[in-house]
């Protein structure tokens, strides 16, 4: 099945500073890349996604990026502030075509005021 | 507020015993997932329903089981239940199989 690594797993920023996450994923046939943000008790909320027919997506502050030869996609926020602290995690849909996703591992992300 | 309801919120119950967690999706959506979240196995795919019919499957132990019904509400059946049972259990849904899911605020389970 997908394999899905996800780095780094803590990471604190200055407010104002970018943040980027990276993941790696083991089966070329994936073709679509979530990311999602949690908060401590709170259900993962969709803030962003790709599909492997784009290389590149932004939303206001937060980009995704897609290397598909390479295996690996990256979210990245800029100006980041106390509310982006949280727990993100990535995730790859499986090759069966049934987009079930496998996540990564999650990376807890704090902004220092 | 996604649009995905899960009931209940908590459950405490004991090693042993059967508890039924259910899940309605967002308005529209046919596509129902299950999830366990846990500190040690992480975010773990369990099954996966589209418009009534099991679509593909996950690490979902063979004590575990799971239906959609006709009004595409989804229920989660988890039998004798042992302490690494206690996670957070998420319902996800998705309009069709292929579009972006959208997760419910998840039932947290406590196994004593």
């Amino acid at each position: 099945g997908e394999n899905v690594e996800q780095h780094p797993s803590t990471l604190s920023v200055q407010e104002g500073d970018s943040a980027v996450i990276k993941c790696t994923y083991s089966d070329s046939a994936s073709n679509y890349f979530p990311w999602y943000k949690q908060e401590l008790g709170k259900r993962p909320q969709l803030i962003i996604d790709i599909r492997s027919n784009v290389g590149e997506k932004k939303d206001q502050r937060i980009a995704v990026t897609l290397n598909k030869t390479a295996k690996h996609f990256s979210l990245h926020i800029t100006e980041t502030q106390p509310e982006d602290s949280a727990v993100y995690f990535c995730a790859a849909s499986d090759q069966t075509g049934a987009n079930n996703l496998f996540f990564g591992t999650g990376t807890r992300l704090t902004v220092i005021p | 507020d996604s649009g995905v309801t899960q009931t209940p919120k908590h459950l405490i119950t004991a090693t042993g015993q059967r508890v039924t967690l259910r899940c309605s999706p967002r308005s529209g959506d046919l596509s129902v997932y299950w999830y366990q979240q846990s500190l040690d196995q992480g975010l773990q795919f369990l099954i996966q329903y589209y418009n009534g019919e099991e679509r593909a499957k996950g690490n979902i132990l063979e004590r575990f089981s799971a239906q959609q019904f006709p009004d595409l509400h989804s229920e989660l059946n988890l039998s004798s239940l042992e302490l690494g049972d206690s996670a957070l259990y998420f319902c996800a849904s998705s309009v069709q199989w292929y579009d972006e899911q959208f997760f419910g605020p998840g039932t947290r389970l406590t196994v004593l």
